[in-house]
Order: C-alpha cells, then sequence, then structure tokens
C-alpha cells in the first residue's frame, strides 16, 4: 500500500526550462510535505518542504505546490540547471508522526545542455 | 560539524551473518530513525527512536533490533542476514521542533548478503 506515489519514474528536461516533479498521496492525514533530493552514493538531502495549510511554498528556483482537494503536490524547477540531475523524492509525514517519513519511489531527473 | 555518520560505507555478508551497521549525530538531536532504499520502492522505514531508551518498530522491522542508550548512537543490528536484506541503508535524524520536520541523512550503507 504506497500512500505517497511518484509515477514517473524520470524525467528529462532541457537546461533553462522548467522541471515539473510531481507526486500524489492517498493519507489525508498528511500534514507536512518534502522534497529531498538524491545524488548517487550520497544520502538524500533536504530541498523544500510545505505544510498543510498552505499551497504554495518557493526558495529560489523551487517551488513547491500543494492542492489538498486532489492530494497532489508538485516540485517546480525553474531554469533547470545541470545540477539539479539527481532523485528526487517526495516525502510526507503523518500529523503528530513528524519521526515517519513516508517516502515515494523518487523520479530521476535529468537536465540536458 | 559532522552530522550523520554511517559506518561501514560497504559491507558483504553470508547469509546468516550477524553485523551491526553503526550511525552517530552530533546535533543533539531527539529523533533517529534507519531506512532502507530498494529500487522502486523509495525509501522505507525500518526503525525509529525518539529519545534515548526509546524505540518503536517502522514499516518494515523484520529481522532488524535497534537499541538508543544514548542520544547520539542508534545501531542497526541484523541478526541473521538474509539475501532479502540485501540494500542500501540510511540513518537519519531529526531535531524535536514541531516547526521544522527536516530530516538529516547519512551516507548509507550499501549492504550485500550472499
Amino acid at each position: 500500500d504506497q500512500q505517497v506515489k511518484q509515477n514517473s519514474p524520470s524525467l528529462s528536461v532541457q537546461e533553462g526550462r522548467i522541471s515539473i516533479l510531481n507526486c500524489d498521496y492517498t493519507n489525508s492525514m498528511f500534514d507536512y510535505f518534502l522534497w529531498y533530493k538524491k545524488y548517487p552514493a550520497e544520502g538524500p538531502t533536504f530541498l523544500i518542504s510545505i505544510s498543510s495549510i498552505k499551497d504554495k511554498n518557493e526558495d529560489g528556483r523551487f517551488t513547491v505546490f500543494l492542492n489538498k482537494s486532489a492530494k497532489h503536490l508538485s516540485l517546480h524547477i525553474v531554469p533547470s540547471q545541470p545540477g539539479d540531475s539527481a532523485v528526487y523524492f517526495c516525502a510526507a509525514t503523518p500529523e503528530g508522526g513528524a519521526q515517519k517519513l513516508v517516502f515515494g519511489q523518487g523520479t530521476r531527473l535529468t537536465i540536458n545542455p | 560539524n559532522a552530522g550523520v555518520t554511517q559506518t561501514p560505507k560497504f559491507q558483504v555478508l553470508k547469509t546468516g551473518q550477524s553485523m551491526t551497521l553503526q550511525c552517530a549525530q552530533d546535533m543533539n538531536h531527539e529523533y533517529m530513525s534507519w531506512y532502507r532504499q530498494d529500487p522502486g520502492m523509495g525509501l522505507r522505514l525500518i526503525h525509529y527512536s525518539v529519545g534515548a531508551g526509546i524505540t518503536d518498530q517502522g514499516e518494515v522491522p523484520n529481522g532488524y533490533n535497534v537499541s538508543r542508550s544514548t542520544t547520539e548512537d542508534f545501531p542497526l543490528r541484523l541478526l541473521s542476514a538474509a539475501p532479502s536484506q540485501t540494500s542500501v541503508y540510511f540513518c537519519a535524524s531529526r531535531a524535536l521542533d514541531s516547526l521544522n520536520t527536516e530530516a538529516f541523512f547519512g551516507q548509507g550503507t550499501r549492504l550485500t548478503v550472499v
């Protein structure tokens, strides 16, 4: 039972264009959502997060959008850069369970020059 | 500031062998947890701890034991390794702060059970 789903295993985008990574969830009790970035042979690193009481959070080139009615969130990267090539994981925490991150399967983003 | 340190980085075990994966953090975080990463599965929670002396099971706890005798350390024990435990293991820590749920991860331990 995958509570957090990233249905696109991979995404290829041209440098300078927008990258949009998508994530769907099934548990309406999730109250905090995070995106992590992972390079090969390294641990995941935190990228950006959003509380369930908001619908948008922006940090430089990265923006996360949350649509609670659709149980969907997305990460926008504008403009995309070669260093953005990595695996991106969507994660969520249930209310009162912040120590239990639930991860999606990940999406491998490749930025082409 | 070292953050979260995992040892070893790589390990090969024979079926039935036991070993301990080490995890230490120097950020005085209350929460610590272990995840395994498998292809197409994302990261799945094995065990977690909300403080010294307190541990609990995650999504995939079978075959693993943990203990938390200090705030800094959270070792993961495989009592009798099985090929199904071949995976990449990540330890994470997080501060007890309801306003910030960012978790910090170690670099991972790649375990192969033959």
